[in-house]
């Protein structure tokens, strides 16, 4: 059964700084990964979809890595605003079945 | 383009009720979905559907039913509400099953009393 672990939990960092937030995932064998912004009470918002093929994908301010045989993505968010501000979801293909599985998230705040 | 569209908001059942959470998309998606999204517990798969007519059980799937008679519209039937059932629901949907990204809706907040 595919498992998927976000670190930090939460984070909290000034505006400003450059961060990196953590997704591991325990079956390697994965089509893609994607990565999602939550705000609160809202639905979920596509950030970055990797495919197992790439190594790493770039949307303005944010990048996102994937390293299959580690069995690790990472979401680099650059210069961050107090917009930023939200939680952020990984997910990888369920193993064998359909849907995905989302880690837990990583609630981001920045500080003003 | 409206994406995905989830009726209601909000909604508040006494145990018992049933109810049915609507779902449209208008991105001629074959692959749609449902999650519920409880803390501490992430979003966790319950039904899903592949195409008009094929509808399949995710993870959680007891006490909640599908059909999918379109392609846009997936509405997911609460048919005897439980507290457990208290919960975030979203839709999502998907060009295809896998290697595609996932779309998904603004949400339903159901309390069940």
């Amino acid at each position: 059964k595919q498992e998927v672990t976000q670190i930090p939990a939460a984070l909290s960092v000034p505006e400003g700084e450059n961060l990196v937030l953590n997704c591991s995932f325990t079956d390697s064998a994965i089509y893609n990964l994607q990565w999602f912004r939550q705000d609160p009470g809202k639905g979920l918002t596509s950030l970055l979809l990797i495919q197992s093929s790439q190594r790493e994908q770039t949307s303005g301010r944010l990048n996102a890595s994937l390293d299959k045989s580690s069995g690790r993505s990472t979401l680099y968010i650059a210069a961050s605003q107090p917009g930023d501000s939200a939680t952020y979801l990984c997910a990888v293909p369920r193993g064998g079945a359909d849907g995905l599985t989302f880690g837990k998230g990583t609630h981001l705040i920045i500080q003003p | 383009n409206a994406g995905v569209t989830q009726t209601p908001k909000f909604q508040v059942l006494k145990t018992g009720q049933s109810m049915t959470l609507q779902c449209a998309q208008d991105m001629n998606h074959e692959y749609m979905s449902w999650y519920r999204q409880d803390p501490g517990m992430g979003l966790r798969l319950i039904h899903y559907s592949v195409g008009a007519g094929i509808t399949d059980q995710g993870e959680v799937p007891n006490g909640y039913n599908v059909s999918r008679s379109t392609t846009e519209d997936f509405p997911l039937r609460l048919l005897s509400a439980a507290p457990s059932q208290t919960s975030v629901y979203f839709c999502a949907s998907s060009l295809g099953q896998t290697g595609v990204e996932a779309f998904f809706g603004q949400g339903t907040r159901l309390t069940v009393v």
